[in-house]
């Protein structure tokens, strides 16, 4: 079964210094990795998403992650926070071996960043 | 990318009644929708997926019979919380299944706050 872990339920910052949030995955297969930032009562948006080739994907709004296998963790960076990044952070994953087309989401990581 | 409209965006009830949430695929046929749940400070939950033309397929421990899922057709699917009580107060939302591609990143709806009272 595919999972995701998200061990902190939230992440503070300072604007203007680095954040990152973290997301650990487990999958059988290759794993299909994506980040989504939830702002209050709306949908999900789709930051970035790691598929294949380069390690460190780069994403929407300076969002950046870094795919490391052999730690199979998949952590959201960006070089200098914002206090508009201030949001719910979700990790996701996609097994095309297990046959489930429907994303498997992490617990979700509050980030604050205070002005 | 796809453009997922859903309506209503929130809506209190009376406990005992029942309400239906749209999930509108505006620009993508969408054959397959994939509706979640999302309790106060909790992850997104699967709760069933609507196929066009045939039955939804539902999480385990997701009442079918309390959450009716209709797919109509290619552009249309909808979520109906029948008899809704207060534990059925969470935030529903969709997403089109865009073409099985597994590289593909999903495309949400902006989601339906239900508050029953």
């Amino acid at each position: 079964a595919q999972s995701v872990a998200q061990p902190e339920d939230q992440v503070n910052v300072a604007e203007g210094n680095p954040l990152t949030v973290k997301c650990t995955y487990s999958v059988s297969g290759n794993p299909y990795l994506f980040w989504y930032v939830q702002y209050p009562n709306r949908g999900l948006q789709f930051l970035l998403k790691y598929i294949t080739g380069d390690n460190l994907v780069k994403g929407s709004y300076g969002f950046e992650a870094e795919f490391n296998k052999s730690q199979t963790s998949f952590h959201l960076k960006k070089p200098s926070a914002l206090v508009s990044d201030s949001a719910l952070y979700f990790c996701a994953v996609r097994d095309w071996n297990t046959g489930r087309r429907a994303l498997t989401f992490g617990s979700g990581t509050r980030l604050q960043v205070q002005p | 990318g796809a453009v997922v409209s859903q309506h209503p965006s929130w809506v209190i009830c009376k406990s005992g009644t029942s309400v239906k949430i749209e999930c509108r695929s505006l620009d993508f046929q969408a054959t397959t929708m994939f509706w979640y749940r999302q309790f106060p400070k909790q992850s997104l939950m699967l709760m069933a997926t609507s196929n066009e033309g045939s039955k939804a397929t539902y999480e385990q421990g997701v009442e079918k019979d309390k959450f009716l899922i209709n797919h109509a057709s290619l552009t249309l699917s909808t979520l109906t919380v029948t008899s809704a009580h207060p534990e059925d107060s969470s935030f529903y939302i969709c997403t089109p299944n865009t073409g099985g591609l597994v590289n593909t990143e999903a495309f949400f709806g902006q989601g339906t706050r239900l508050t029953v009272v």
